[in-house]
């Protein structure tokens, strides 16, 4: 099955600096990137996500980069704030695989001012 | 539109007791899915369901059962407690996709914190 392994685990940067968090996959047949925000006591909220067609897509601060033949992708957030700061986990999604996504163990990051 | 609804939001246990997590969704999807949630780890996938009356087991279904009645509903049921089963659960639903778009965005309810001691 899928493994997807997510670096760092924590990450703490000044406010206004940028964020990277990398994710890694094992299934070349994942076509789906998806990355969540998980604030504390919440369940975790999609925030951007990359389909293997794509090698980059960008939503204001936040931009995911695609590698597929290294098998692997990154989340960007420039210009970092305060309230970025949340658990962000990668993910990845075989179509026709179970119809299951397979998350990264997260990664906490802190803005701090 | 409430979402995904879970209940309750906490709840402790005695050992070998017994328990039902709710999990509701208004969005009309198909797929629904429990995850648990361990301190420092990823979200672990116990069950899901493609729609009402299919279930099948994920990653770490033992000590758990499911039902799918209804498109809605997807409770979760511990038997008997045991401490391992301290936890964050989560419940998620998602569409089957967006047309050509391939859409496939999961919501996640807010959570039930389980302690079991």
């Amino acid at each position: 099955g899928e493994n997807v392994e997510q670096h760092p685990s924590t990450l703490s940067v000044q406010e206004g600096d940028s964020a990277v968090i990398k994710c890694t996959y094992s299934d070349s047949a994942s076509n789906y990137f998806p990355w969540y925000k998980q604030e504390l006591g919440k369940g975790p909220q999609l925030i951007i996500d990359i389909r293997s067609n794509v090698g980059e897509k960008k939503d204001q601060r936040i931009a995911v980069t695609l590698n597929k033949t290294a098998k692997h992708f990154s989340l960007h957030i420039t210009e970092t704030q305060p309230e970025d700061s949340a658990v962000y986990f990668c993910a990845a999604w075989a179509t026709g695989g179970g119809n299951k996504l397979t998350f990264g163990t997260g990664t906490q990051l802190k803005v701090e001012l | 539109n409430a979402g995904v609804t879970q209940t309750p939001k906490f709840r402790i246990l005695k050992i070998g007791q017994s328990m039902t997590l709710q999990c509701t969704q208004d969005m009309n999807h198909n797929y629904m899915y429990w995850y648990r949630q361990d301190p420092g780890m990823g979200l672990k996938l116990i069950y899901y369901s493609v729609g009402a009356g299919i279930t099948d087991k994920g990653e770490v279904p033992n000590g758990y059962n499911v039902s799918r009645s209804t498109t809605e509903d997807f409770p979760l049921r511990l038997e008997l407690a045991a401490p391992s089963q301290t936890s964050v659960y989560f419940c998620a639903s998602r569409s089957p996709g967006q047309g050509g778009t391939g859409i496939y965005e999961q919501y996640f309810g807010p959570g039930t914190r389980l302690t079991v001691t």
